[in-house]
């Protein structure tokens, strides 16, 4: 079975510029998330979706980041303009229905650096 | 969700057991606890969950008190690809729940040879 698909794997961008980032969830799981991983602490969810539809985005900074799941499919995750705390690894996942025992199936992240 | 208390950071030695401790002393009837691990450079890796009873697979054992309020995660035999942080978490099974993990800061194991 396929596993999560994120890319690009590194992104180096300037302070204000703008980078997307791309998720394609495990065939099949309508539930999808993306979390931020700054250096030395644990994954924060940012937002998380149920087939196209959002979830919780209480914690995604809607001033600059925004996310779409347009055929609850794929997923992007974008960020304008970028700021230098925005630095760190953006982790996608999925799982098949999103209920309260299920495991997250993790990609291997997208690692942003603004300078 | 309950909050969860992990030490920092511990060491093992190769082929020994590694024992994982987590508090959550605030968990509810209805809460599980589940284990995650992250190898550097990677994604989180699902280890294993419970709710009342000890749980076994391939991976590892979760050993949970009777009270509920603290929990052992245990490598029986630890190697070096072991070392990773490893995350104890609290998660809701109550209905509206979304099925999402809130994560802490974890527990770096190292495993010396």
């Amino acid at each position: 079975e396929a596993g999560v698909a994120q890319s690009p794997r590194y992104k180096i961008i300037e302070k204000r510029q703008s980078v997307a980032f791309w998720c394609n969830p495990i065939s099949g799981h309508a539930t999808l998330y993306w979390y931020q991983q700054i250096l030395g602490q644990g994954p924060k969810l940012l937002i998380q979706f149920q087939n196209n539809g959002v979830v919780d985005d209480s914690q995604l900074p809607k001033d600059r980041f925004s996310a779409e799941r347009l055929k609850g499919v794929d997923s992007t995750l974008k960020i304008q303009p970028a700021k230098l705390e925005d630095s760190a690894v953006y982790l996608c996942a999925s799982i098949f229905l999103g209920g309260p025992t299920g495991e997250l199936f993790f990609g291997e992240g997208s690692r942003l650096t603004v300078l | 969700d309950a909050k969860t208390t992990q030490p920092t950071s511990m060491d093992c030695a190769e082929g020994r057991a590694a024992n994982l401790p987590c508090n959550h002393s605030t968990i509810s009837g209805n809460e599980y606890v589940y284990w995650y691990r992250q190898i550097h450079s990677q994604g989180p890796q699902y280890i294993i969950h419970g709710l009342k009873n000890n749980e076994t697979n391939e991976m590892a054992s979760l050993i949970i008190t009777e009270d509920r309020k603290s929990s052992t995660l245990i490598l029986p035999h630890a190697t070096l690809r072991d070392t990773a942080v490893y995350y104890c978490i609290v998660r809701s099974s109550g209905s509206g729940n979304t099925g999402k993990l809130i994560f802490g800061q974890g527990t770096t194991l190292q495993v010396k040879p």
